[in-house]
């Protein structure tokens, strides 16, 4: 049963633009949720975090918005750039379980 | 700091052949995770550990198993390898807080 999901697997942008990913989740317990980002034969590099108690964190170009009523955040990009072109995973965990959830990911392509 | 590192980054097997991934950090994390990605489907936790000395299972833990002798070290071992353990194999390890912080990956074929 997939706790955390990912629709839209791909996006294609143009640079300078928005991009927006989506993720939403089942739990109601996850309390802390992560963005990973994804080069191709690399290993996921975290990208920006936030805890339930907060609805937004901001960290540069990168935003993570939580919605937890609708058990739904997203990770705003702006402006987008072409080195963001990568998979992005959205990860959530459980306060005090040692593990994370991870949806299946969303491809993003920034066309310049 | 090296960060994560894991030893092969590919490896081809053939089926029932044995083998050890090897995971190793040096930033005295506490806990390691070993992953598998496949196409569509994701990251998916085989094993992981809390501390040296103690491994937990994951969501797909079965054909594999792990050890966890020093804290620096997460080994993972395929005792009898088939063609559906062909994925790409992540490690990662974190502190007491999150993020974890992922390896460059493993590729394994399996023949």
């Amino acid at each position: 049963d997939q706790q955390v999901k990912q629709n839209s697997p791909s996006l294609s942008v143009q640079e300078g633009r928005i991009s927006i990913l989506n993720c939403d989740y089942t739990n109601s317990m996850f309390d802390y949720f992560l963005w990973y980002k994804k080069y191709p034969a690399e290993g996921p590099t975290f990208l920006i975090s936030i805890s339930s108690i907060k609805d937004k964190n901001e960290d540069g170009r990168f935003t993570v918005f939580l919605n937890k009523s609708a058990k739904h955040l997203s990770l705003h990009i702006v402006p987008s750039q072409p080195g963001d072109s990568a998979v992005y995973f959205c990860a959530a965990s459980v306060r005090g379980n040692n593990r994370l959830a991870f949806g299946k990911g969303n491809q993003v392509v920034v066309i310049p | 700091n090296a960060g994560v590192t894991q030893t092969p980054k590919f490896r081809v097997l053939k089926t029932g052949q044995s083998m050890t991934l090897l995971c190793a950090q040096d930033m005295n994390h506490e806990y390691m995770y070993w992953y598998r990605q496949d196409p569509g489907m994701g990251l998916r936790l085989i094993h992981y550990s809390v501390g040296e000395g103690t491994t937990a299972k994951g969501e797909v833990p079965d054909g594999y198993n792990v050890s966890r002798l020093k804290k620096q070290n997460f080994l993972l071992g395929l005792e009898s390898a088939a063609p559906s353990q062909t994925s790409v194999y992540f490690c990662a390890s974190r502190a007491a807080a999150w993020p974890q912080y992922f390896g460059p990956g493993t590729r394994l074929l399996v023949l």
